[in-house]
């Protein structure tokens, strides 16, 4: 099983609907969570973090994190064209284990006019 | 400006031809870190290093390489290239390495080994 895990879609929503893009991961111990946006050919740029459960809200963005159930969710309001990049869940890890982020494979969003 | 440098951006090289791709940042960063993405594969990180003269193994080691003499460089050497280290290469960096989360990512080296 790996250790975090995302459909790979592409999931594809209208402008200016929410697109829900979702992460499960294994390691009930991690601690942290966050959303990269990575355009293609580009590097990954943080846009979320959160480490507790919840919600995170920052501008049109929504993070989510359920520790019982193990899942995280970002949640994008009002989605633009612009938004049409992969979204990659990472994890960090319990304290004392390895210090190091551990990525999903990424959701691809496509955002149609 | 805060950044994460490399070179080559691109490079196609041949089977067994020793290469470099170099890695540098600017903002004085403890924490250095290589990374392949390849498609269905995501970010995998090969190697890491916590400081100077300090670094060990990630998840995807064989084949690779690295050094950190100075706090600033960290390059990825592939000392016998083969079509397999065909991929993706960011190398990133944060202050410590508690803050990976504040990691800046260089703009990436495409390597194709033919």
């Amino acid at each position: 099983q790996k250790e975090v895990e995302q459909n790979s879609g592409p999931l594809s929503v209208p402008e200016g609907a929410i697109a829900s893009l979702n992460c499960t991961y294994s390691d009930r111990g991690s601690q942290s969570f966050f959303w990269y946006r990575q355009y293609s050919g580009k590097s990954p740029e943080l846009i979320m973090f959160i480490y507790s459960n919840g919600d995170k809200e920052d501008g049109r963005f929504t993070a989510q994190l359920n520790k019982a159930s193990q899942y995280v969710s970002l949640l994008i309001r009002d989605s633009q064209p612009s938004d049409s990049a992969t979204y990659l869940c990472a994890g960090y890890p319990r304290p004392g284990g390895t210090d190091k982020l551990i990525f999903g494979t990424g959701t691809r969003l496509q955002v149609f006019p | 400006e805060a950044q994460v440098t490399q070179n080559p951006r691109y490079l196609i090289t041949v089977t067994g031809k020793k290469l470099t791709v170099t890695c540098s940042q600017n903002m004085n960063h403890e924490y250095m870190s290589w990374y392949r993405q390849d498609p269905g594969l995501g970010l995998r990180q090969i190697y890491y290093s916590m400081n100077v003269e300090v670094t060990d193994k990630g998840d995807v080691p064989e084949g690779y390489k690295v050094s950190r003499k100075e706090k600033r460089n960290f390059p990825l050497i592939l000392e016998s290239p083969s079509p397999n280290q065909t991929s993706l290469y960011f190398c990133a960096s944060s202050s410590r390495p508690g803050r990976v989360y504040e990691q800046y990512f260089g703009p990436g080296t495409r390597l194709t080994v033919t």
